[in-house]
């Protein structure tokens, strides 16, 4: 069956651009979870949607991220004014909750890159 | 976060065993122990999870000490395919059931 997808793999903007970043998460899947991960480092939690009802956004770095998901089931991850620090793969991921004992399944991400 | 403790990096001999720890003393009691690999360009694969009983499946076995403190990781016959960086995670409902990735354990198969 289909995975998580992610589109575009890659995207290369300049700084100052707006950004769109999708994802497909596995059909049926109720939680869907974004992650950014810097060179070197473990991937971090930026939000987290049950549904269409975006229920945490601890980690989004700034108000210049913002995602989305109006449908409850693509979700768009959207980053606006971008910076060089905002230079990262972002991950996506989906499981059929957000319960302890279910695994998340992600993306190959999509690699992004601020010139 | 509950916090995790991994070597940075290990290698391991293709065609063996390849055991890979990690600690978590501070794991409470429904807090599940988690691991999950990443191959270059890749995004992270689910591995295998447990509470507190040792679990095998496909991929590998999990084997968690009596008191929780820490776990091993067992994938049982190396190959090359298995170099990644591994990362084991406690997840926890005080942190809202997310997944807080350390940095992992780099694994290499050697032929």
């Amino acid at each position: 069956g289909a995975g998580v997808s992610q589109s575009p793999r890659y995207k290369v903007a300049k700084r100052g651009q707006d950004v769109a970043l999708r994802c497909d998460p596995i059909s049926g899947h109720v939680s869907l979870f974004w992650y950014q991960q810097a060179l070197g480092q473990g991937p971090e939690f930026l939000t987290y949607f049950q549904n269409e009802a975006q229920l945490d956004k601890s980690g989004l770095p700034s108000d210049r991220f913002f995602a989305e998901r109006p449908e409850g089931s693509v979700s768009t991850l959207k980053i606006q004014r971008t910076q060089q620090e905002d230079s990262a793969v972002y991950l996506c991921a989906s499981s059929p909750l957000n319960a302890l004992n279910q695994p998340q399944h992600f993306g190959d991400g999509t690699r992004l890159s601020i010139l | 976060d509950a916090k995790t403790t991994q070597p940075t990096s290990m290698d391991c001999a293709e065609g063996r065993a390849a055991n890979l720890p990690c600690n978590h003393s501070t794991i409470s009691g429904n807090e599940y122990v988690y691991w999950y690999r990443q191959i270059h360009s890749q995004g992270p694969q689910y591995i295998i999870h447990g509470l507190k009983n040792n679990e095998t499946n496909e991929m590998a076995s999990l084997i968690i000490t009596e008191d929780r403190k820490s776990s091993t990781l067992i994938l049982p016959h190396a190959t090359l395919r298995d170099t990644a960086v591994y990362y084991c995670i406690v997840r926890a409902p005080r942190t809202g059931n997310q997944f807080y990735f350390g940095t992992g354990t780099s694994l290499t198969v050697i032929p």
